[in-house]
């Protein structure tokens, strides 16, 4: 089972629409969590961290959930340029101490 | 515009060649790391130096060789490769290891 598991999608949407993404992570001894963005042939860049208590930034509201071992990220009012892959990462503070990622979910918004 | 700078951006090289990739950032941090990316894959980690001193290194094959002169500056020596190691190579850098990570925008590599 992979640590850090999503559905790859590609999740189609219109302009406007509200989308969810879900993460599952294996291992509790993971302590933080983070949500980073990819365009395509691009670099990942951090979107957001995520929070116990949940957070959110404008548009995106980002959930954990410790006890089911979920992370999830909604996108409310999508807009085209919210078309990228996002990469749910997790990452402990003890043993190997490095991020590992999701194999990305990907999004398309169309006109 | 990112606050980590990798050069070159674009690196061509046959099989015999030596070459070096280079990674810099000025925000302080204290941890850098090395990933390797495959098209549709998500990066892969390679090596992390923390407080320049290598603390990962995940099996990489010693073609690789990784090199943190000072807190700023990361490396990466390349010396025969071979035509799978052709990836987009990412270095990023966080203010310690259990701080998010800032990647440059990665050296695209072709092994020829």
């Amino acid at each position: 089972r992979k640590e850090v598991e999503q559905d790859p999608g590609p999740f189609n949407v219109p302009e406007g629409a509200t989308v969810a993404f879900n993460c599952t992570y294996s291992n509790s001894a993971s302590q933080s969590f983070f949500w980073y963005r990819q365009d395509c042939r691009k670099e990942p860049k951090l979107l957001m961290s995520v929070y116990s208590s949940g957070n959110e930034d404008g548009r995106f509201t980002a959930q954990l959930n410790r006890a089911s071992q979920y992370i999830s990220l909604l996108i409310r009012d999508s807009k085209l340029s919210d078309s990228a892959t996002y990469l749910c990462v997790v990452n402990r503070h003890t043993g190997r101490r490095a991020l590992t990622f999701g194999s990305g979910t990907r999004l398309q918004v169309q006109p | 515009d990112t606050e980590v700078t990798q050069t070159p951006k674009h690196l061509v090289m046959g099989m015999t060649n030596k070459k070096s990739l280079k990674c810099e950032q000025h925000m302080g941090h204290r941890a850098m790391y090395w990933y390797k990316q495959k098209a549709k894959k998500p990066p892969e980690l390679m090596f992390v130096y923390s407080y320049e001193k290598l603390s990962i290194n995940e099996s990489v094959p010693s073609r690789f060789s990784p090199e943190c002169p000072n807190s700023s500056l990361l490396n990466l020596h390349l010396h025969a490769l071979q035509p799978e190691d052709s990836a987009l190579y990412l270095c990023a850098s966080s203010q310690d290891r259990d701080q998010p990570q800032h990647f440059g925008d990665g050296t695209r590599l072709s092994i020829l």
